[in-house]
């Protein structure tokens, strides 16, 4: 199973609504999960189930989607959240892979 | 609070052996999956495979099966990936994290390895 990304960076400004898609190439239900990585620092997890939020993740953060389509949401970026974010798919059996990357730059 | 700790940065030859190691703490060690991931520099996230320390039920990603060995020693909780001939393009940061439900909930520090000659 492919995870495809997109965009692959993208530059906003603090308070913006910010959507990330994720695409897998065949359905995965809501096996997806959603990380936060910092330049640096191991890769964080931010939401599993597609949707359920990661306990102590501020609730500006989203996820919705399930089957093929995916999506993260920071409904108002802070000076914090500029990062790089993966997804990464955990359906029935592995390799349970990642998307490619998405660079979150402030403009 | 659950911790996974890594093992140290490496630099290594062409053609050396390596195994590197991730100790859990303050869980059940046995009971949950430990993954590796693989972090070229500049690039994103790759998944090497996982372990199931409670059985040794071990899973690899095709990219990397024949090229890694995942383990672990439930007895101290501690996972290892481990090379027979590591190659420059080895190079990169290893991360292990624990798989719980269906993400990977805690990460480990990372650890760099450097292969050059």
């Amino acid at each position: 199973i492919q995870l495809t990304q997109s965009p692959s960076s993208l530059s906003a400004s603090v308070g913006d609504r910010v959507t990330i898609t994720c695409r897998a190439s065949q359905g995965i239900s809501s096996y997806l999960a959603w990380y936060q990585q910092k330049p640096g620092k191991a890769p964080k997890l931010l939401i599993y189930a597609a949707s359920t939020l990661q306990s102590g993740v501020p609730s500006r953060f989203s996820g919705s989607g399930s089957g093929t389509d995916f999506t993260l949401t920071i409904s108002s970026l802070q000076p914090e959240d500029f990062a790089t974010y993966y997804c990464q798919h955990l359906n029935s059996y592995p390799p349970w892979t990642f998307g490619q990357g998405t660079k979150v730059e402030i403009k | 609070e659950v911790q996974l700790v890594q093992s140290g940065a490496e630099v290594k030859k062409p053609g050396e052996s390596l195994k590197i190691s991730c100790k859990g703490s303050e869980y059940s060690f046995t009971s949950y999956w430990i993954g590796w991931v693989r972090q070229m520099p500049g690039k994103g996230l790759e998944w090497m495979g996982i372990i199931y320390p409670g059985d040794s039920d071990t899973r690899y990603s095709p990219s990397f099966q024949g090229q890694v060995t995942i383990s672990a020693d439930k007895s101290i909780s501690t996972a290892y990936l481990q090379w027979s001939s590591l190659k420059a393009s080895d190079t990169a940061i290893y991360y292990c994290a624990r798989r719980s439900g269906n993400a990977g909930d805690y990460w480990g520090q990372g650890t760099l390895v450097t292969v050059s000659s």
